[in-house]
């Protein structure tokens, strides 16, 4: 049961268009979403998160919308650079307890055109 | 600052041998610690999590075990591996909730 889901494995752009990376989830009781990027051979990193009582959240080039009564959230990258090229996963946590498990969709490949 | 640590980078060992992953962190105390594995193709799969010391869950039923023996180590063990458990494996932590830091990676190929 995959409660995270990201239906794009792959995304090409070209250097200095948008990006735009998506994410579906089922599970109505999430209310934190994250995103990560990862390179070959390293551990992910955080990228950008939003709480579920927000709609969107801006960090310089990465916005991240979240639409809760479609259960879908995407990540913008304005303009995308050469170095944006990776996996980006979402991930999703749950409300209450404090084991702050994730989890993770599948990852879409980007990669960016010079 | 917090540092978390995992070794090996990588790891190639017969089917049928046992296997032994360490993670630490440091700078930090009662992490909550969790052990990942992104398969060939996949995304990330949560294996275990621990909140502390011996309180471990595990989220998949396999071949692989996990112990927290101290408040900031996490081992991921296996008495047999199979091709199966092929896979870069990930240790992560996080305060409480929020979002993880993760290790480096282990890359782990069953031959």
């Amino acid at each position: 049961d995959q409660q995270v889901k990201q239906n794009s494995p792959s995304l090409s752009v070209q250097e200095g268009r948008i990006s735009i990376l998506n994410c579906d989830y089922t599970n109505s009781m999430f209310d934190y979403f994250l995103w990560y990027k990862k390179y070959p051979a390293e551990g992910p990193t955080f990228l950008i998160s939003i709480s579920s009582i927000k709609d969107k959240n801006e960090d310089g080039r990465f916005t991240v919308f979240l639409n809760k009564s479609a259960k879908h959230l995407s990540l913008h990258i304005v303009p995308s650079q050469p170095g944006d090229s990776a996996v980006y996963f979402c991930a999703a946590s749950l409300i209450g307890g404090n084991t702050g498990k994730l989890i993770f969709g599948q990852g879409t490949t980007l990669q960016v055109k010079p | 600052s917090q540092t978390i640590h995992q070794w090996p980078a990588t790891l190639v060992q017969p089917v049928g041998s046992p296997l032994s992953l360490e993670c630490t962190v440091e700078g930090t105390s009662n992490p909550n610690l969790y052990w990942y594995r992104q398969a060939a193709g996949r995304g990330l799969q949560l294996l275990f999590y621990s909140v502390g010391i011996g309180q471990i869950s595990s989220e998949v039923p396999q071949n692989l075990s996990a112990s927290r023996p101290q408040d900031r180590q996490f081992i991921l063990s296996s008495k047999k591996l199979l091709l199966s458990d092929s896979g870069f494996y990930l240790c992560a932590w996080t305060p409480g909730r929020g979002g993880y830091t993760f290790g480096s990676g282990t890359r782990l190929t069953v031959v």
